[in-house]
């Protein structure tokens, strides 16, 4: 099946620092990517989608100028959680998709961020 | 999107078929059914999809109601490996403007034991 990977898998940064976590497919090229953020014992929350070459369709409620989206090619999209708080420690996942379908929508291994 | 309704959590023995109920009575007449499943610090894993009718593929089966209004999941003879986390998903027929957008629940915990 179609790989996404996800790099760093783990960071820890100081508050008020930003930090860039990595998206990348694999096998096959994704003109669409998700962005998620999973907090301990809960479930996923979409945060935004990414098509490739355009601005990010954030989720209400998503500070969109605290998490920069940038989708610069058909195989990589970056998430910056800039001036990151502790209370943005939590685990970022991204899914890639070649066609848009849910059913053909490719998830990471997932980014832990802890905030100091 | 619709919204679902599952149960909190669910034990099965190893080697049984593991039943994992949905509810989705709101959902309109093009949404698709989508099952997920989350392993421990892991991301989610597409397991099937369907409309109305049955599906089944090497990895599960869903039956869906006639009044589409419920489904279950059925994982034939579970291993200790099916325990995870799993989410019944209501979302947008393929092809639609809003595709591929999946809005996750609190899903069911299945805890397969020897």
């Amino acid at each position: 099946g179609a790989v996404v990977s996800q790099h760093p898998s783990w960071v820890i940064c100081k508050s008020g620092t930003s930090v860039k976590i990595e998206c990348r497919s694999l096998d096959f090229q994704a003109t669409t990517m998700f962005w998620y953020r999973q907090f301990p014992k809960q479930s996923l929350m979409l945060m935004a989608t990414s098509n490739e070459g355009s601005k990010a369709t954030y989720e209400q409620g998503v500070e969109k100028d605290k998490f920069l989206i940038n989708h610069a090619s058909l195989t990589l999209s970056t998430l910056t959680v800039t001036s990151a708080h502790p209370e943005d420690s939590s685990f970022y996942i991204c899914s890639a998709s070649n066609s848009g379908r849910a059913d053909t929508q490719y998830f990471g291994p997932g980014t832990r961020l802890t905030v100091l | 999107d619709a919204k679902t309704t599952q149960p909190t959590s669910m034990d099965c023995a190893e080697g049984r078929a593991a039943n994992l109920p949905c509810n989705h009575s709101t959902i309109s007449g093009n949404e698709y059914v989508y099952w997920y499943r989350q392993i421990h610090s892991q991301g989610p894993q597409y397991i099937i999809h369907g409309l109305k009718n049955n599906e089944t593929n090497e990895m599960a089966s869903l039956i869906i109601t006639e009044d589409r209004k419920s489904s279950t999941l059925i994982l034939p003879h579970a291993t200790l490996r099916d325990t995870a986390v799993y989410y019944c998903i209501v979302g947008s027929y393929p092809g639609s403007s809003n595709t591929g957008k999946l809005i996750f629940g609190q899903g069911t915990t299945l805890q397969v034991k020897p």
